[in-house]
């Protein structure tokens, strides 16, 4: 899988949007971003993937580079509950064999009252 | 809908001692996850399943770990025997394998939190 690059660390308030970038300017044309979060003491959880148009979702917005070497996971109204790790991953999706997650380090999303 | 199960939630051994977690998928999910998440980090992939066939253990220890899913339900995963670095996250996953071949999104357990002394 290709590598994607996320800062370690954002921090916002409460009740504001949220913009969480990640860069993978080696992506292939088959790679699908998937973003994934994992609250704390819990398993990861889907949040949102899309292939080249804008997504939406009721959880959130992801908001893809035309180039698709980068692209930006959007919480349009952050809740303390949003505090998590979140994690921008690039998957093959052109279906069949290995297709396991690669995690990288993900974001830890701070979230101020 | 319930979700993939997992037990036990906390287990704490000795180096050199075995230790075994179970994982029940989501009824009708083909394929499954076994992945180690050491503090700090995230998941890192062991073995992956589609059915009871090993589809990637390519990042599986296989001189200490070992895993599997008889009848393509559930799934075991072993260590035996245990050393200190193996102390973590065991998380399990499922999902399902549309008509197409694509494999739909992950859904993850709450994990089995290991602790070797």
């Amino acid at each position: 899988d290709a590598k994607t690059t996320q800062p370690n660390s954002m921090e916002s308030n409460e009740e504001e949007p949220v913009h969480l970038p990640c860069n993978h300017s080696t992506i292939s044309g088959t790679d699908y971003i998937h973003w994934y979060r994992q609250l704390p003491s819990q398993g990861p959880e889907y949040v949102i993937h899309g292939l080249t148009s804008n997504v939406n979702n009721r959880m959130a917005s992801l908001a893809i580079a035309e180039d698709r070497k980068s692209s930006t996971l959007i919480l349009h109204r952050a809740t303390l509950r949003d505090a998590a790790v979140y994690y921008c991953i690039l998957r093959d999706n052109s279906g069949g064999g290995a297709d396991g997650l690669t995690f990288g380090k993900g974001t830890h999303l701070i979230i101020q009252p | 809908e319930a979700g993939v199960a997992q037990s036990p939630r906390y287990k704490i051994i000795e180096k050199r001692q075995s230790v075994a977690f179970w994982c029940n998928p989501i009824s009708g999910h083909a394929t499954l996850y076994w992945y180690q998440q050491i503090l700090g980090q995230g998941p890192k992939l062991l073995i992956q399943f589609q059915n009871n066939g090993v589809v990637d253990d390519s990042q599986l220890p296989k001189d200490r770990f070992s895993a599997e899913r008889l009848k393509g339900v559930d799934s075991t995963l072993k260590i035996q025997p245990a050393k200190l670095e193996d102390s973590a996250v065991y998380l399990c996953a499922s999902s399902l394998v549309r008509s197409s071949g694509i494999t739909g999104e992950l859904f993850f357990g709450e994990g089995s939190r290991l602790t070797v002394l």
